[in-house]
């Protein structure tokens, strides 16, 4: 089946620099890259997604990308702010023949220092 | 995107007892999903519920232990049984959005406690 790995684990940075967390996946027939938000005492939020037909996709200050030749994606975050502190969680899936489930990463705890 | 309803957000049990989650959509999805997050933990998928067939568990969960119900194309519920102080975590049903759409969207999560 699907192995992600997401790499840091925790990640604190300053305020108004960039953040990037990469995953890296093993099923290459997995085809959905979405990443998730997840604050304490939250539901995990869909904050963008990417299939595999596309390189790279853009949402304000949150980018990723996907490189599926050396299967690993990226979630970017510029100009950090305190309120992006959280868990954000990768994940791959969108194989219908595996029922289009998803297996997610480990999670990257962000902290943004003020 | 879809709405979903889940209940009961939290409940405090004691050990050899069972649990009954309900997940309720407000849209038709074809495939329901439950998940499982230990404290500090990731996501890890239990089983897939597709209306009008058996579920389909992960490696590691069984039915007599998670038995799911997916009695129609809005609704699903999952029982944690003969509960140990181990179940202690939190369940969150997810669903699958019709593709190109808003992705999958997770219930509020139900936070198990077994004493």
């Amino acid at each position: 089946g699907e192995n992600v790995e997401q790499h840091p684990s925790t990640l604190s940075v300053q305020e108004g620099d960039s953040a990037v967390i990469k995953c890296t996946y093993s099923d290459s027939a997995s085809n959905y890259f979405p990443w998730y938000k997840q604050e304490l005492g939250k539901r995990p939020q869909l904050i963008i997604d990417i299939r595999s037909n596309v390189g790279e996709k853009k949402d304000q200050r949150i980018a990723v990308t996907l490189n599926k030749t050396a299967k690993h994606f990226s979630l970017h975050i510029t100009e950090t702010q305190p309120e992006d502190s959280a868990v954000y969680f990768c994940a791959a899936g969108g194989i219908k023949a595996a029922g289009n489930k998803l297996t997610f990463g480990g999670g990257t705890r962000v902290l943004v220092k003020p | 995107s879809a709405v979903i309803s889940q209940k009961p957000s939290r409940d405090i049990c004691q050990r050899g007892t069972s649990l009954t989650i309900q997940c309720q959509v407000d849209s038709q999805v074809t495939m329901m999903f439950w998940y499982r997050q230990q404290p500090g933990q990731s996501l890890t998928l239990i089983a897939t519920a597709n209306q009008g067939s058996e579920a389909t568990y992960e490696s590691g969960f069984v039915i007599d232990k998670f038995p799911i119900s997916r009695p129609n194309l809005t609704f699903s519920t999952l029982t944690v049984s003969n509960m140990s102080p181990e179940d202690s975590s939190i369940y969150l049903c997810s669903v699958d959005q019709t593709p190109g759409s808003s992705g999958y969207t997770f219930g509020s999560g139900t936070r198990l406690t077994v004493v």
